[in-house]
């Protein structure tokens, strides 16, 4: 079957660094998303990676290892607004994404 | 940019009536449009997608019959839940993707900003 593993909630200090770790198994793999989602939001799309190794944009790096089946989410310098659900959504041989529930961050003074 | 609008934003309406909601690509052309709904709390959850110009390709448990789906063009689709009941009260979410452009992978969904649907 396909599935993800995230944990399911985070906490983390402002200004700190976090990492949300996400292991999958999918039926085929093309790639894999993550989103952050803010409570009574629709998701925003914040990485795509397809090939091993780190993607950085700002404050926020995705890392993948398709032999692993791992990816994580590094968020730097945090901050009060980063408090969310991020959802990691590998893409499998169909082109679907495979949502699991996310991981809620929460970000304390 | 990947802008996607949906509308309406909110409804409420009495159980046993049709309500259509919009989904939008503002400023890219959509091969492919998504519709999930998501329950408080709970991970998304796919209902169809569809390609404009053809049927859409419900998921397992979904009712076409209840949740009509029309893709009239590259930039529009439309879901109508009809007769709706209590039970379909929901956040319900569409996204979009299309072909590659500047930072905008192909495979990318972007989200309008969901409509929740509250039935009496």
């Amino acid at each position: 079957g396909q599935n993800i593993d995230q944990p399911t909630e985070m906490t983390a200090t402002e200004g700190a660094i976090v990492q949300i770790n996400c292991t999958y198994q999918t039926s085929g793999f093309n790639g894999l998303f993550w989103y952050q989602q803010h409570a009574g939001e629709a998701p925003t799309f914040l990485s795509y990676n397809v090939l091993d190794g780190l993607e950085e944009k700002g404050r926020f790096s995705s890392f993948l290892s398709r032999s692993k089946g791992y990816s994580y989410l590094l968020l730097k310098e945090l901050q009060m607004k980063d408090s969310a659900s991020y959802l990691c959504a590998p893409m499998d041989s169909n082109y679907q994404l495979i949502w699991g529930a996310g991981t809620k961050l929460i970000i304390k003074p | 940019g990947a802008v996607v609008s949906q509308h309406p934003s909110w409804v409420i309406c009495k159980s046993g009536t049709s309500v259509k909601i919009e989904c939008r690509s503002l400023d890219f052309q959509a091969t492919t449009m998504f519709w999930y709904r998501q329950f408080p709390k709970q991970s998304l959850m796919l209902m169809a997608t569809s390609n404009e110009g053809s049927k859409a390709t419900y998921e397992q448990g979904v009712e076409k019959d209840k949740f009509l789906i029309n893709h009239a063009s590259l930039t529009l689709s439309t879901l109508t839940v009809t007769s709706a009941h209590p039970e379909d009260s929901s956040f319900y979410i569409c996204s979009a993707k299309g072909g590659t452009s500047g930072m905008r992978v192909q495979e990318t969904q972007y989200f309008g900003p969901g409509t929740r649907l509250l039935v009496l």
